[in-house]
């Protein structure tokens, strides 16, 4: 199984709303990152979390804010977004941060802010 | 930090075609990735090759760490191979899923 799963595919939120995108693997790995894409560019990293723990901020605005729940789960809560960041929000994961492994990437949630 | 070049950005093929795609970074990486994003927008990892040839099927890949390229070869082109082929690394040192990805390579295959 070299699977991550994304939830929901496509989100639509106002401005003002709150809403979270989510990440789930079962594949032991225990480094899992946001990544965001923007259209007809590459993606960029957010965040990387090692071991449960935040490692890296890619100096993301703080309307973004990652969580995660223990090393199956990744979420990201995005709160008072801005139309800017309607993008496709790409999660990832691999065996730990430090080794030379294969990274997976799951297919994506599709994020339009209005 | 670390550049990645790859080339050509657009590729036009009729199918049954055989393509080469390049992809060269300015520094030494302990992980390359390819990956090819089909236009749903799943990146689907086709092969992890910091140095070495592998082949899977109608794909191959060859990369030469020590003159900072690699490659990547489609053979018998299908139209279910269009979409966009990326090349990752991530810099010796670096955390592993800081990956700096090329800008693309957008491939056409028409029937």
């Amino acid at each position: 199984d070299t699977e991550v799963t994304q939830t929901p595919k496509h989100l639509v939120m106002g401005m003002t709303n709150k809403k979270s995108l989510k990440c789930e693997q079962h594949m032991g790995h225990r480094a899992m990152y946001w990544y965001k894409q923007k259209a007809k560019k590459p993606p960029e990293l957010m965040f990387v979390y090692s071991y449960e723990k935040l490692s890296i901020n890619e100096s993301v605005p703080s309307r973004f804010s990652p969580e995660c729940p223990n090393s199956s789960l990744l979420n990201l809560h995005l709160h008072a977004l801005q139309p800017e960041d309607s993008a496709l929000y790409l999660c990832a994961s691999t065996l730990t941060e430090s080794s030379g492994n294969t990274i997976y990437f799951g297919e994506g949630s599709w994020l339009t802010v209005v | 930090g670390i550049q990645v070049e790859q080339s050509p950005p657009d590729l036009i093929l009729q199918e049954g075609a055989n393509s080469t795609l390049r992809c060269n970074f300015s520094d030494s990486v302990n992980n390359l990735q390819w990956f090819h994003q089909n236009p749903w927008g799943q990146l689907i990892n086709l092969f992890y090759i910091p140095s070495g040839t592998k082949q899977n099927g109608r794909l191959s890949a060859t990369t030469v760490a020590t003159e900072r390229y690699s490659l990547l070869y489609i053979s018998s082109s299908q139209t279910t191979d269009s979409g966009v082929y990326f090349c990752a690394v991530v810099n010796y040192g670096g955390s592993q899923g800081n990956l700096i990805f090329g800008k693309g390579t957008k491939l056409s295959v028409k029937p």
